[in-house]
């Protein structure tokens, strides 16, 4: 069975700083996902990957297949970015996703 | 383009009763989905479907029922409320399972 573990749990961060969130899982899998869960609840899709690096605006997104890992980077932070993201592998032709806990970014001016 | 729409967005139910959770969308996507969040947890999955008039059960199906009879609409079913199914529900759909996913807005659940 396939986790998928996301560390920190929480990440307090000055505005400007350059954030990493690292996303770990045990199983092969097709692709995975980064989201972005704002404080009013709302999820929206960040990245999609299998392989590399993908990058839109500050955010950026890299998976190692080898090591079974994935980060996403933020750089220039600022408080908007306070967020809950979260990181899930899909391993299945469904599409269906395994989700991590979520990792609770805040970032203070 | 609402993209997918979620209703009701708050309900508190009382043990036994029953309720249906509508999501509907309009991208023409053919994977749906419904998951729970639970307080310091991951989403779960709970029923899914990849296109009208096919379901399957999720990680965790137990007192929820799907139909999917169009494409755009895949509502969720919940009999007998019971206080385990206190949670945040959120609908996703996708084009298929090779693409990225919309989320609708969620649907915080209080049985009590």
């Amino acid at each position: 069975k396939n986790e998928v573990e996301q560390s920190p749990q929480n990440l307090t961060a000055q505005e400007g700083e350059f954030i990493t969130i690292n996303c770990s899982y045990s199983v092969g899998i097709s692709a995975l996902h980064w989201l972005q869960q704002h404080p009013g609840g709302g999820i929206v899709s960040l990245f999609m990957l299998s392989s590399g690096k993908k990058k839109h605006g500050r955010l950026i997104a890299t998976i190692n297949i080898q090591e079974k890992h994935s980060s996403l980077h933020i750089t220039a932070s600022h408080p908007r970015d306070s967020a809950v993201y979260i990181c899930a592998s899909r391993g299945g032709s469904q599409g269906n996703l395994i989700f991590g806990k979520g990792t609770k970014l805040s970032v203070k001016p | 383009n609402a993209g997918v729409t979620q209703t009701p967005k708050f309900r508190i139910l009382k043990i036994g009763q029953s309720m249906t959770l509508q999501c509907t969308q309009d991208m023409n996507h053919n994977y749906m989905y419904w998951y729970r969040q639970d307080p310091g947890m991951g989403l779960k999955l709970i029923y899914y479907s990849v296109g009208a008039g096919i379901t399957d059960k999720g990680e965790v199906p137990n007192g929820y029922n799907v139909s999917r009879s169009t494409t755009e609409d895949f509502p969720l079913r919940l009999e007998l409320a019971a206080p385990s199914q206190t949670s945040v529900y959120f609908c996703a759909s996708g084009r298929d399972g090779n693409y990225g996913y919309t989320f609708g807005s969620g649907t915080r659940l209080t049985v009590v």
